[in-house]
């Protein structure tokens, strides 16, 4: 079946630090990847996808590209504010019209001024 | 994107009670989903709500313990049955995108934080 493993937490990062979490995953076939991001006191929200292999997702300054040769998915970005302090989950599905999510466990980010 | 509420965000339960949980979408949406995550894990897919019929559920998940009705486009609860500590967990709804397009996005509620004593 699908599985997805992610980067333990928590990570700590001052402002303006590097951030990279990563993440590998097992499926079968073609699966589609997410990085979903849950804020304090929201509900989870799509950070960036991709759905085939060498895609890059990109979005609020963060990306993840596609590796298919590695099974990863990692998700960075060059200088992180103290408003991206949340928690990270990569996810995936089976590709095409299949919706059912399978996630990692979640990473917590918490960056200081 | 669809804006969806549920109820309640959280209560403190008694074991051996039974809680529903309600999921309310402002747009019509093909499909309901019903997460799970318990403390420090990941979320699990509980089952797929369907519209007008019994739910589809995932391995492990049995609808005498979390019934489900989805009786139109918009709505749908869960119910948490004879509750013991160990369904202490955030209970999460998501839809997929009321454009219908197949985008493999969800989107999700806030979550009812849910915790039996």
């Amino acid at each position: 079946g699908n599985s997805v493993t992610q980067m333990e937490g928590p990570v700590t990062l001052s402002e303006e630090a590097f951030l990279t979490i990563n993440c590998t995953y097992t499926a079968t076939g073609y699966p589609s990847l997410f990085w979903y991001v849950q804020y304090p006191g929201e509900g989870l929200q799509l950070l960036l996808k991709a759905t085939k292999a060498d895609d890059k997702g990109s979005n609020k300054g963060f990306e993840a590209t596609y590796r298919k040769e590695t099974t990863s998915f990692h998700l960075e970005k060059g200088s992180v504010q103290v408003s991206d302090s949340a928690v990270y989950f990569c996810a995936l599905n089976s590709g095409g019209s299949n919706y059912k999510l399978t996630f990692g466990k979640g990473t917590l980010l918490t960056v200081n001024p | 994107s669809a804006v969806i509420s549920q109820k309640p965000s959280r209560d403190i339960c008694q074991r051996g009670t039974s809680l529903t949980i309600q999921c309310q979408v402002d747009s019509q949406v093909t499909m309901m989903f019903w997460y799970r995550q318990q403390p420090g894990q990941s979320l699990t897919l509980i089952a797929t709500a369907n519209q007008g019929s019994e739910a589809t559920y995932e391995s492990g998940f049995v609808i005498d313990k979390f019934p489900i009705s989805r009786p139109n486009l918009t709505f749908s609860t869960l119910t948490v049955s004879n509750m013991s500590p160990e369904d202490s967990s955030i209970y999460l709804c998501s839809v997929t995108p009321p454009s219908g397009l197949n985008t493999g996005e969800l989107f999700f509620g806030e979550g009812s934080r849910l915790t039996v004593l």
